[in-house]
């Protein structure tokens, strides 16, 4: 149980078009899910709290405009990478919270050229 | 602060034990976490343990706490080739804005040498 996905698991684009990551629990409701980004060879940073139906909540330094997050659903979250950048390259993780623990998506590889 | 920290690197032979320790600075944390990252992977749950707990054991993995000194070390017994891989510790928030959220150490690669 409590599992999680993210598609795709990889995407190349070109520089100044946008992608969308999408991360699903796929057994359980989550009302709040949360994204990662991970740099080479370094620990995750939380970017955003994403909360059904309301708001994500971005950390500091990231930012929303550029990042835009959609909790539509208890069972979907997405991350749309706007005008995305080579420096937006990135491994973009999200995870689930499903009885007071995070559950994680396999990930996706964003490769702006 | 928040810092999470743990080793980078560690390195043992097939069939030794591992442990990988890890420090960590809120002492109001109510639960603290293993995951295991595998190369170009997410992070799997390996298994976690609640504050008021000094141990936890499940199969080949034995988690200790020691709350005194914010210090948690992971245990892998009989540790194989497939143990590879990137082992990040995490606390859970206790109180404050982020309440609830993660706070991750960078991780400490374990390679196993058969």
């Amino acid at each position: 149980g409590a599992v999680v996905s993210q598609h795709p698991s990889w995407v190349i684009c070109k520089s100044g078009t946008s992608v969308k990551i999408e991360c699903r629990s796929l057994d359980f409701q989550a009302t709040t899910m949360f994204w990662y980004r991970q740099f080479p060879k370094q620990s995750l940073m939380l970017m955003a709290t994403s909360n059904e139906g309301s708001k994500a909540t971005y950390e500091q330094g990231v930012e929303k405009d550029k990042f835009l997050i959609n909790h539509a659903s208890l069972t979907l979250s997405t991350l749309t990478v706007t005008s995305a950048h080579p420096e937006d390259s990135s491994f973009y993780i999200c995870s689930a919270r499903y009885q007071d623990t995070q559950y994680f998506g396999p990930g996706t590889r964003l490769t702006v050229l | 602060g928040e810092d999470v920290e743990q080793s980078l690197f560690l390195s043992v032979r097939e069939g030794d034990s591992s442990v990988i320790n890890c420090t960590y600075t809120d002492s109001s944390s109510t639960y603290l976490y293993w995951y295991k990252q595998e190369p170009g992977a997410g992070l799997q749950l390996l298994t976690y343990i609640f504050s008021n707990m000094d141990m936890k054991q499940d199969q080949r993995l034995t988690v200790l706490l020691n709350k005194k000194d914010k210090h948690l070390s992971l245990r892998i017994a009989d540790t194989q080739t497939g143990d590879s891989a990137i082992y990040f510790c995490a606390e859970k928030k206790g109180y404050g804005g982020s309440q609830g959220n993660l706070i991750f150490g960078k991780g400490t690669k374990l390679s196993v040498k058969p």
